[in-house]
C-alpha cells in the first residue's frame, strides 16, 4: 500500500525541548515539503527538499530544521528557537520528476504537536 | 494582496443543490493549479489538477480563466458527504512550490 506515513499523530512536549517529527512516503517521489497549520487557517511552507541531501527554506523556516538522506524520509526538527511550536504538522510528497502529475502533492495524515 | 484568495464562508446548501466557488490569484506567472479538500482535523486531498481546458471529474467541475486570473470548482448534485473546506492551490511558474488559499468551508445540509 503505498502512501506517506507521519508519526506520532499526537505529541506533547515541553517549552525548550527539541521534538523530531517523522515523514516516511514509499510512492518513489523525488520532492517532499514541510508545512505548518495553524486553526483556521491556510497552510503555510516550512521546508522543501526536491533531491536526496538538498533542501531549501520555505515561509516560516526559522526555529525548524530538516535534513534529507535517504529519498524515502525527510524528518523535521521543531527547535526551541520556534516561538510558537503548538500547530499541525503535515508533510507532502510529489513525484517532481516530469510530467502532468509532477507538482501533484499528496499529504501524510499530519501530527498535532502541543508544546506547553 | 494575497496570492491567492477564497471567500472562507460558510457555505451552507441543501442536499442535491450545485454549488461553486471561485479563487483568484494575483500572479499572472502562475503555471498550475488544484483543487484539495480537506476534511475537519485531517490532511488535504487532491481533488483535482485545474487545466486550461476545464476539466469535469463525476459531478465537479473546474475551470481557469487566465485572463481574468481565476480558477472555479463547481458541485453539481451535493452530497452530505462533500462538506468540507475545499482549498484552491497554484504554483507560479518555475518554482517548485505551491502557494494555498484559505480555503472555503462547505457545509451540505439535509
Amino acid at each position: 500500500d503505498g502512501g506517506i506515513t507521519q508519526s506520532p499523530k499526537y505529541l506533547f512536549r515541553k517549552e525548550g525541548q527539541n521534538v523530531t517529527l517523522s515523514c516516511e512516503q514509499n510512492l518513489n517521489h523525488d520532492a517532499m515539503y514541510w508545512y505548518r497549520q495553524d486553526p483556521g487557517q491556510g497552510l503555510r511552507l516550512i521546508y522543501y527538499s526536491q533531491i536526496v541531501n538538498d533542501f531549501q527554506k520555505g515561509d516560516i523556516a526559522e526555529g525548524y530544521s530538516v535534513s534529507r538522506e535517504k529519498k524515502e524520509s525527510f524528518p523535521l526538527t521543531v527547535t526551541s528557537a520556534q516561538k510558537n511550536p503548538t500547530a499541525f504538522y503535515l508533510c507532502a510528497s510529489a513525484s517532481g520528476s516530469g510530467g502532468a502529475a509532477e507538482y501533484e502533492q499528496y499529504f501524510g495524515p499530519g501530527t498535532r504537536l502541543t508544546v506547553t | 494582496r494575497k496570492e491567492v484568495e477564497q471567500d472562507p464562508g460558510p457555505f451552507n446548501v441543501p442536499e442535491g443543490a450545485t454549488v461553486a466557488f471561485n479563487c483568484t490569484y494575483s500572479n499572472s506567472a502562475s503555471q498550475s493549479f488544484f483543487w484539495y479538500r480537506q476534511d475537519c482535523r485531517k490532511e488535504p486531498k487532491l481533488l483535482m489538477s485545474v487545466y486550461s481546458s476545464g476539466n469535469e471529474d463525476g459531478r465537479f467541475t473546474a475551470q481557469l480563466n487566465r485572463a481574468s486570473q481565476y480558477i472555479s470548482l463547481l458541485i453539481r448534485d451535493s452530497k452530505l458527504s462533500d462538506s468540507a473546506t475545499y482549498l484552491c492551490v497554484v504554483r507560479i511558474q518555475g518554482a517548485q512550490k505551491l502557494v494555498f488559499g484559505q480555503g472555503t468551508r462547505l457545509t451540505i445540509n439535509p
